[in-house]
């Protein structure tokens, strides 16, 4: 299973752009990359998804280089209510694999202030 | 999107007794189900993954005899905290996927669980 490296802690400010950068130099050719958001006293919460280059959605953005050793969640113009945790994972989600789980690292925790 | 539930959300129980904890797929069918529990300021620690209709797959370290997992449908599975001692006392959340797509995990909401 591929390990994820994620920073501990971010600060930011309401209305910055936040980018937050995962390792995971062991990722497998069936591994995709996925991020999750978790308040506190709450399950995760998925944000985003995504195998190669660049994939958006109506909150995030997620990059992906070429040999996908890493990946970097970009948060537009983030605000007091971005506060949270934020998980990188990896792996393979084609559940018929029969050995897909979900490995959760330290995750980040980004904080917004005003 | 899909929705898991949890029930109890939070419970408090003494010492020795047993808590039984739901987790739900309420719009879809989800063949496999897997139960986390996560320390105050710690990451999510996945302690089991339950499939439909078979024994559940414990991690290393977790004890199958104390940390009973049911996953009797394809929309419910409980985890049972036996005989509970104040160091099981932790925040468990559930999460269910689909088999056969690629798709995310859909989690819970997560139960507070004190034991006294």
């Amino acid at each position: 299973l591929a390990k994820t490296t994620q920073p501990i802690s971010m600060d930011s400010y309401e209305g910055q752009e936040v980018n937050i950068t995962c390792s995971h130099n062991n990722i497998a050719t069936n591994d995709y990359i996925t991020w999750y958001q978790q308040f506190p006293s709450q399950g995760p919460r998925f944000i985003i998804q995504g195998y190669k280059t660049k994939v958006t959605n109506e909150v995030a953005s997620l990059f992906i280089p070429a040999d996908r050793k890493s990946s970097t969640l970009s948060l537009p113009r983030v605000s007091l209510s971005d506060t949270a945790v934020y998980y990188c994972l990896v792996g393979d989600p084609r559940f018929t694999s029969g050995t897909y789980k979900y490995i959760f690292g330290t995750g980040t925790r980004l904080k917004v202030l005003a | 999107g899909a929705v898991v539930s949890q029930h109890p959300s939070r419970v408090i129980c003494k010492s020795g007794t047993s808590v039984k904890i739901e987790c739900r797929s309420l719009d879809f069918q989800a063949t496999t189900m897997f139960w986390y529990r996560q320390f105050p300021k710690q990451s999510l620690m996945l302690m089991a993954t339950s499939n439909e209709g078979s024994k559940a797959t414990y991690e290393q370290g977790v004890e199958k005899d104390k940390f009973l997992i049911n996953h009797a449908s394809l929309t419910l599975s409980t985890l049972t905290v036996t005989s509970a001692h104040p160091e099981d006392s932790s925040f468990y959340i559930c999460s269910a996927a689909l088999a056969g797509s690629y798709n995310e995990q859909f989690f819970g909401p997560g139960t507070r669980l004190t034991v006294l």
